[in-house]
């Protein structure tokens, strides 16, 4: 079985500096990931998303994300963030094969500051 | 390119009272999911069809809840009778084979 872990439940961070939601997961198979974004009273929204290839995935919005094997991560990156940015971000995992069924991690509510 | 359409987008209704949820997927998806969004449980899938036949219904709570998926481009979830503790926010989702999935804005169901 698979398993999704956002550490932090909240970040904060001011406008235009750097921010780094982590996300780990657990499998015994290979993956697919995801990250999706949710704005107040809206659906997901997909971000970016690695099924294979080069382990640095950019996404819409200035968002990047580097997929590490060894360490079993999907850290979502982004230089320079806007006050546009605040809302609740969710990795999920799934299995590259079988059934096309996603894990969501909890999510990491960002908070920009002016 | 139409989203995922979903209504009502707000239902607000007395314990007891049966309610339904519709769906209206991407036309060409060929997988559709329910999930139940609240605070406390944070996102379930619920149940998921694959060719409108349902494939994975672990995650329905209890018989109060059932699924339906009739044709390729409608789905409706149906809870009866309904709770206070089913008030949360319902999403539908759709992919294509392989595909990542698209989210509908969601239900917010509240159940007095």
């Amino acid at each position: 079985a698979q398993s999704v872990t956002q550490l932090d439940s909240q970040v904060p961070v001011f406008e235009e500096a750097p921010v780094e939601l982590r996300c780990n997961y657990s499998s015994s198979v290979s993956v697919y990931l995801f990250w999706y974004v949710q704005y107040p009273n809206q659906g997901l929204q997909l971000l970016l998303k690695y099924l294979s290839g080069s382990t640095l995935v950019k996404g819409i919005n200035g968002f990047e994300a580097e997929f590490n094997k060894s360490q079993t991560s999907f850290h979502l990156r982004k230089p320079s963030v806007h006050i546009s940015d605040t809302a609740e971000y969710f990795c999920a995992v799934s299995t590259t094969s079988g059934t096309y069924k996603y894990i969501f991690g909890t999510g990491t509510r960002l908070k920009v500051l002016a | 390119d139409a989203g995922v359409i979903q209504s009502p987008r707000h239902e607000v209704t007395e314990m007891g009272q049966e309610v339904t949820l519709r769906c209206k997927p991407i036309s060409g998806h060929d997988y559709l999911f329910w999930y139940r969004q609240t605070m406390m449980r944070g996102l379930e899938l619920l149940i998921y069809f694959n060719n409108n036949v349902p494939i994975d219904d672990s995650g329905m709570p209890e018989d109060r809840f059932s699924a339906k998926m009739p044709n390729a481009s409608f789905s409706t979830l149906k809870i009866q009778p309904s709770e206070p503790r089913d008030s949360a926010v319902y999403f539908c989702a759709s992919s294509p084979s392989m595909g990542p999935q698209h989210f509908g804005d969601g239900t917010r169901l509240s159940i007095l």
